[in-house]
Parts: C-alpha cells; sequence; structure tokens
C-alpha cells in the first residue's frame, strides 16, 4: 500500500474554497485514490475516489495529476459543517482489503 | 450508500470484565467486516479482519486471545474485549464493504462504539 502524507492541520472560513493535497509518490498502476471525513466520535465517510484527472460529486472535486504521484481535494464554499478530519487512502480496493488510514488532516472552518 | 450499524454506541465497564460490541450491515451481507480502534487526536488503526465463518487474521501487535472476533453470519460480526483494563478505553469502529454498491475502494463503517474502561 503507497503510504500517504497530508499537512497536519488547516485552518478555513466559511465560504471559501478548500484544497487539501495528499502527496503518495509511491502509487502503483492499480492504485486508487480515496478521501473519507470523519466527525468526532463517528465513523468515517467516504467522499470522493477517483483514479486519474479530475472527479467530481455533489460534496467535492478530486484532482488528479498525470503522474498520480498526487491528489487535491477541493471543497467548494465550506460550512462550519465541514469541520472534519480528512484521510487521503491509496489502495487496490480488492474485496476483502482493508484500508490502512495515515494521519489524515484536521480541517477547521470558522465564521 | 450500504448501512453499518454498531451495538452498543457506548458502553462504561469495570476492570476486569468482558464487553462484546456488535456490528451489523443492515441491508447488504458482508463477508469480509473489519475492526478498527481510535484513541483520542489519533487516526483509525486496523486491529483484525473478521471472515465469515472462518478465523479472524489480527494485526501484529493485537492480541487474539484479548479480542476476540466471531463472524457467525454474513451480516453479524462481534468483537469482545477479554478482561478488559483502562487501556483498553477506546473508539472502536467496524467496516465492511458492498460488493454491489459503492465505488471500487468504497468501505462503510459503523458509527463506532466508545468503550470507556474504569
Amino acid at each position: 500500500l503507497a503510504k500517504t502524507t497530508q499537512p497536519i492541520s488547516m485552518d478555513s472560513y466559511e465560504g471559501q474554497e478548500v484544497n487539501i493535497t495528499c502527496s503518495h509518490n509511491n502509487i502503483a498502476t492499480n492504485d486508487y485514490i480515496t478521501w473519507y471525513q470523519q466527525f468526532p466520535s463517528q465513523g468515517p465517510r467516504f467522499i470522493i475516489q477517483g483514479y486519474k484527472t479530475k472527479v467530481t460529486n455533489e460534496v467535492a472535486s478530486l484532482f488528479i495529476p498525470a503522474d498520480r504521484k498526487s491528489s487535491t481535494l477541493s471543497l467548494p464554499r465550506v460550512s462550519l459543517s465541514d469541520t472534519a478530519v480528512y484521510y487521503c487512502l491509496v489502495g487496490e480496493g480488492q474485496a476483502g482489503t482493508a484500508l490502512i488510514f495515515g494521519k489524515g488532516t484536521t480541517l477547521s472552518v470558522s465564521s | 450508500g450500504a448501512v453499518v450499524s454498531q451495538h452498543p454506541s457506548r458502553v462504561i465497564c469495570k476492570s476486569g470484565t468482558s464487553v462484546k460490541i456488535e456490528c451489523r450491515s443492515l441491508d447488504f451481507q458482508a463477508t469480509t467486516m473489519f475492526w478498527y480502534r481510535q484513541f483520542p487526536k489519533q487516526s483509525l488503526m486496523l486491529m483484525a479482519t473478521s471472515n465469515e465463518g472462518s478465523k479472524a487474521t489480527y494485526e501484529q501487535g493485537v492480541e487474539k486471545d484479548k479480542f476476540l472476533i466471531n463472524h457467525a453470519s454474513l451480516t453479524l460480526s462481534t468483537l469482545t474485549v477479554t478482561s478488559a483494563h483502562p487501556e483498553d478505553s477506546s473508539f472502536y469502529i467496524c467496516s465492511a464493504r458492498d460488493r454491489f454498491r459503492g465505488s471500487y475502494n468504497e468501505q462503510f463503517f459503523g458509527p463506532g462504539t466508545r468503550l470507556t474502561v474504569l
């Protein structure tokens, strides 16, 4: 499994766009990039997943450059409720394979 | 998405007692479930992989005789913390993957169980 590196914490204000970058220099050809969100005292929740280029859903966008050695999670117009820990994970995602979590990025959104 | 439940949501017990935590996939069958532990302000740490009908696979450093895992059906896995001690106090989270729903690497997590050992 490729190791990931993210900033420990980030601060933002309501209404701003937040970009969290994750480095994964040793990503393998079959690996997908997945982001999870975790609120205090809750289980993580899937946000978005991608393999290359750009993926967008109703919650976020994921930008992946051609070399796939990094990825950026983009949260448009954050609100106070987006305050959470965001985890970047890289792996094949085969059935029966556990997810290995890194330290994650604690995002704090203020008014 | 698919729903995973855990019971109880929080439990307080005395040192030396055993505590059972249930993890259920409510609307899908899960041949494999995973158990994680999370200490305050730390990331999730994988404890074990629970396989239906067979023995669980434990991560290095996790005592299999202390953390008993049973996966007797396709919708239920249980984690029993035996002879619990204060250092076992933590947030325990289970997860499972629905083969027919979700993205390639998507797992569905339970809400977690807060264990406090006095």
